[in-house]
């Protein structure tokens, strides 16, 4: 059973904060993991993956991996209203793609101007 | 990237009927795959489309109600047969190039 859990939110922060965003995963087979941000209306699109135990940071973004705990999170630093979108975390089995993902549920941030 | 046309973008069908959603791809790929995501919801994966060979179905899914065609390798179709109102929802075609998955536009299926 492949089972992805992220909290629904909405979570609200103001301009300029940190948003944290957390993901749990049931399957310890899962190798790759996605954040993707879906804007209402809009088909989701890629943010970050990362594949190994630790943090990766893309400009605003920091994604951490804790493959014991089946956990994974998205920092966004410095948050701008523009970021205000539902964040979905998607696992795979498949360590080299984005083949068959599971998603949670996404959790919907407002940034507060 | 992946540039991926979907089609129709929305429909409103009659119960009991089927809508056939299309989805072309710019370039060839093996896998493509077709999500839902129902109102308020995260996607769903249904299955996954391979060139040749029957589509590989989740759990909860079944062919009778979802056919699925992959003609060639840079089209699929997903169909949805007998509607009723719980299939209302966005439907989501999806092809993966090494670390990303690109979606289509998707197609907001409405019964009534």
């Amino acid at each position: 059973q492949k089972e992805v859990e992220q909290n629904s939110g909405p979570l609200s922060v103001p301009e300029g904060a940190i948003a944290s965003l957390n993901c749990t995963y049931s399957d310890r087979g899962s190798q790759s993991f996605f954040w993707y941000r879906q804007y209402s209306g809009k088909s989701p699109e890629l943010i970050m993956f990362i594949y190994s135990n630790g943090d990766k940071e893309d400009g605003r973004f920091t994604a951490q991996l804790n493959k014991a705990s089946q956990y994974v999170s998205l920092l966004i630093r410095d948050s701008q209203p523009s970021d205000s979108a539902t964040y979905l975390c998607a696992v795979n089995l498949d360590q080299t793609g984005a083949n068959n993902l599971f998603f949670g549920t996404g959790t919907r941030l407002t940034v507060i101007p | 990237s992946a540039v991926i046309s979907q089609k129709p973008s929305r429909d409103i069908c009659q119960r009991g009927t089927s809508l056939t959603i299309q989805c072309q791809v710019d370039s060839q790929v093996t896998m493509m795959f077709w999500y839902r995501q129902q109102p308020g919801q995260s996607l769903t994966l249904i299955a996954t489309a391979n060139q040749g060979s029957e589509a590989t179905y989740e759990s909860g899914f079944v062919i009778d109600k979802f056919p699925i065609s992959r003609p060639n390798l840079t089209f699929s179709t997903l169909t949805v047969s007998n509607m009723s109102p719980e299939d209302s929802s966005i439907y989501l075609c999806s092809v993966a190039r090494f670390t990303e998955a690109f979606f289509g536009q998707g197609t907001r299926l409405t019964v009534v």
